[in-house]
């Protein structure tokens, strides 16, 4: 399948701003996602854009995508504790088949006070 | 609601036995997932079912590995002789609709697999 590259580790500190980082290969997607992984939990949507879109803003996130350098970033201000976790990138091409979702490997956050 | 819910939580079984896990998915959700991920790596796609029908099993790794879903309500992933490199989480998800946008996936917590 296609390539979700993420960094595996981000530490900021509590209010700062996290940015976390995705890239991927198949120049189809139409749909990308963000999902949050806490402890012991499933996989928890924070929010999806088309690939039309530039931005979306929802709260304290904001996704940023650059169709032309496949690059998507998922911003986070003010960053709390709470926030610790992990994220993971994902695209769809597939309609028909509905979610084949294409994950990384999940971005690692570790909020210090 | 109820959410997507998976049994056991974790399951830590011997190579060559068998394993079978089960996902509830959301009541009234015709679309059923499962996901896996190894240690390590991506969580990737196995397969995907409608009602009680396979829409997509591109995912499937090998035959060993057999997911039912009778009456189209909850699904089963058996996993049958285990190796050591079945070991992983396996996540269930539901949605309503076969677009992801309009109906994102809810997942579950996972089942947790140990093949010693």
């Amino acid at each position: 399948g296609e390539d979700v590259e993420q960094s595996l580790f981000l530490s900021v500190r509590e209010g700062d701003s996290s940015v976390i980082n995705c890239t991927y290969t198949d120049s189809s997607s139409t749909y990308l996602y963000w999902y949050k992984q806490e402890p012991g939990a499933g996989l928890q949507l924070l929010s999806y854009i088309f690939s039309n879109m530039d931005m979306k803003q929802d709260q304290r996130l904001t996704v940023l995508l650059n169709k032309k350098d496949k690059h998507l970033s998922l911003r986070i201000a003010d960053t709390q504790t709470g926030d610790s976790a992990i994220y993971f990138c994902a695209e769809s091409t597939a309609l028909n088949s509905g979610y084949a979702l294409n994950f990384g490997k999940g971005t690692s956050l570790l909020v210090t006070p | 609601e109820a959410g997507v819910t998976q049994f056991p939580s974790h399951s830590v079984i011997e190579k060559g036995q068998t394993v079978t896990l089960r996902c509830d998915p959301i009541s009234g959700h015709d679309n059923l997932y499962w996901y896996r991920r190894v240690m390590g790596k991506e969580i990737k796609f196995l397969l995907h079912f409608v009602k009680e029908s396979k829409q997509d099993e591109s995912g499937m790794p090998n035959n060993r590995f057999l997911a039912e879903r009778t009456g189209g309500t909850y699904s089963t992933l058996k996993v049958q002789p285990a190796e050591l490199e079945d070991s992983g989480v396996y996540f269930c998800a539901s949605s309503q609709e076969s677009t992801a946008v309009y109906s994102p996936l809810h997942f579950g917590n996972g089942t947790r697999l140990t093949v010693t």
